[in-house]
């Protein structure tokens, strides 16, 4: 399995501002996932960042609002842009390993918007 | 479309007692299935996961899973829980073979021991 790292762990931030996180991954990798983990709520998958090509968005979530970046096969970042207290939520990046393609989760990024 | 289904946001046990997490899927094709677990404030670890080998499914912990195709059903046990078992679980279904696995969660089931 995959060691994934994020960074920050956690963060508070105002309204308006944007913070982008970092999800490192000890081994390459073609795929990289952005999750939204809403409080007491599953895991809403965000987007899929492929190396070399723009992220694909799933439905109800926009480049515009989540820019994606994946510079090279071990890393990418996620930036929640002009945040409002509705972004307060965990992220969590995963990566895909192994021949069943299991997913392997970072630690998440705790997200707190005033 | 493939989607999940876990009976029971919240369960209940006493410390020595089976612990059993409900989990129903749908998928047009066989999928694979996987169980993960979220302790407070950490990510998501893999528990187990069926992907069309041995339908008794052993992961790490003490738990097990069983697939049953005709039932559509992948419950969660645990003959005996332990008062570390106390977490968030997770089924997750995904049923593209092809191209990037893309997993649908369920909703969560959070698991309380009570000692």
């Amino acid at each position: 399995s995959a060691v994934i790292s994020q960074k920050p762990s956690r963060d508070i931030c105002q309204r308006g501002t944007s913070l982008t996180i970092q999800c490192q991954v000890d081994s390459q990798v073609t795929m990289m996932f952005w999750y939204r983990q809403q409080p007491g709520q599953s895991l809403t998958l965000i987007a899929t960042a492929n190396q070399g090509s723009e992220a694909t968005y799933e439905s109800g979530f926009v480049i515009d609002k989540f820019p994606i970046s994946r510079p090279n096969l071990t890393f990418s970042t996620l930036t929640v842009s002009n945040m409002s207290p509705e972004d307060s939520s965990i992220y969590l990046c995963s990566v895909e390993g192994g021949v069943t393609r299991t997913q392997f989760f970072g630690p998440g990024t705790r997200l707190t918007v005033l | 479309a493939q989607s999940v289904t876990q009976l029971g946001s919240h369960v209940s046990v006493s410390e020595g007692a089976l612990v059993l997490l409900r989990c129903n899927y749908s998928s047009s094709v066989p999928p694979y299935l996987f169980w993960y677990v979220q302790y407070p404030n950490q990510g998501l670890q893999l528990l187990l996961k069926y992907t069309s080998a041995a339908t008794l499914v052993k992961g790490i912990n003490g738990f097990e899973a069983e697939f049953k195709k005709s039932e559509t059903s992948f419950h969660l046990t645990k003959p005996s829980a332990h008062m570390s078992d106390a977490a968030e679980y997770f089924c997750a279904v995904s049923d593209q073979p092809g191209g990037y696995q893309k997993v649908t969660f369920g909703t969560g089931t959070k698991l309380q021991v009570i000692p």
